[in-house]
């Protein structure tokens, strides 16, 4: 039972272009969402965070929209760098609870040139 | 600087061997996790830990086991690795007050190979 889904393997997009990465959940219960960046044999990277008090987060080109009822969350990128690619992980977990930390499949993200 | 510490990068083990992959930080976290990554499936939860000595299973522990003996250190064990097993292990630890942009801090990963 796949609790956080990135249903997009991978996504393509033009150097200097909004990149936009999308991410579900099931669980209701989750409270807090992170996004994260990984490079091949590399740990990922913490990129930006959501609490479920609020609906947008903001950290330079990164921004973290967060639909409650939809339970939906979403990652933009503006503009859009070469740098940027990578694979993407949205993650999800109840502070109240087990903080067991779920994650997504993973976005490829492409940026060309 | 945080830091999560892996202790190896790339591993080669044969079937049926008992393998140790450990895992120190040196935050003073609580929590610690054990993923594994493959393709197209991405991180999935082995173990977690919130306390010395306490853990909890997450999707997939069949054919694994952990150890948290001291606070800075989860190790994960497999007891007899099996071809099935071969992956990138990822360690990663966490206070358990998420706040504003608190995050869980990675390891650099171990690439494990079993023959």
């Amino acid at each position: 039972d796949q609790q956080v889904k990135q249903n997009s393997p991978s996504l393509s997009v033009q150097e200097g272009r909004i990149s936009i990465l999308n991410c579900d959940y099931t669980n209701s219960m989750f409270d807090y969402f992170l996004w994260y960046k990984k490079y091949p044999a590399e740990g990922p990277t913490f990129l930006i965070s959501i609490s479920s008090i609020k609906d947008k987060n903001e950290d330079g080109r990164f921004t973290v929209f967060l639909n409650k009822s939809a339970k939906h969350l979403s990652l933009h990128i503006v503009p859009s760098q070469p740098g940027d690619s990578a694979v993407y992980f949205c993650a999800a977990l109840h502070r109240q609870g087990a903080q067991k930390l779920v994650f997504g499949q993973g976005t490829r993200l492409t940026i060309n040139p | 600087d945080v830091k999560v510490t892996q202790s190896s990068r790339y591993l080669v083990k044969r079937t049926g061997e008992k393998v140790f992959l450990e895992c120190v930080q040196d935050m003073d976290h609580e929590n610690m996790f054990w993923y594994r990554q493959d393709p197209g499936l991405g991180l999935r939860l082995i173990y977690f830990s919130y306390d010395v000595k306490m853990k909890e299973k997450g999707d997939i522990p069949e054919g694994y086991s952990v150890s948290r003996e001291k606070k800075e250190r989860f190790s994960l064990i497999l007891e007899s690795a099996s071809t099935n097993q071969t992956s990138m292990y990822l360690c990663a630890s966490s206070l358990v007050d998420f706040g504003v942009n608190t995050e869980a801090f990675f390891g650099q990963g171990t690439r494990l190979t079993v023959v």
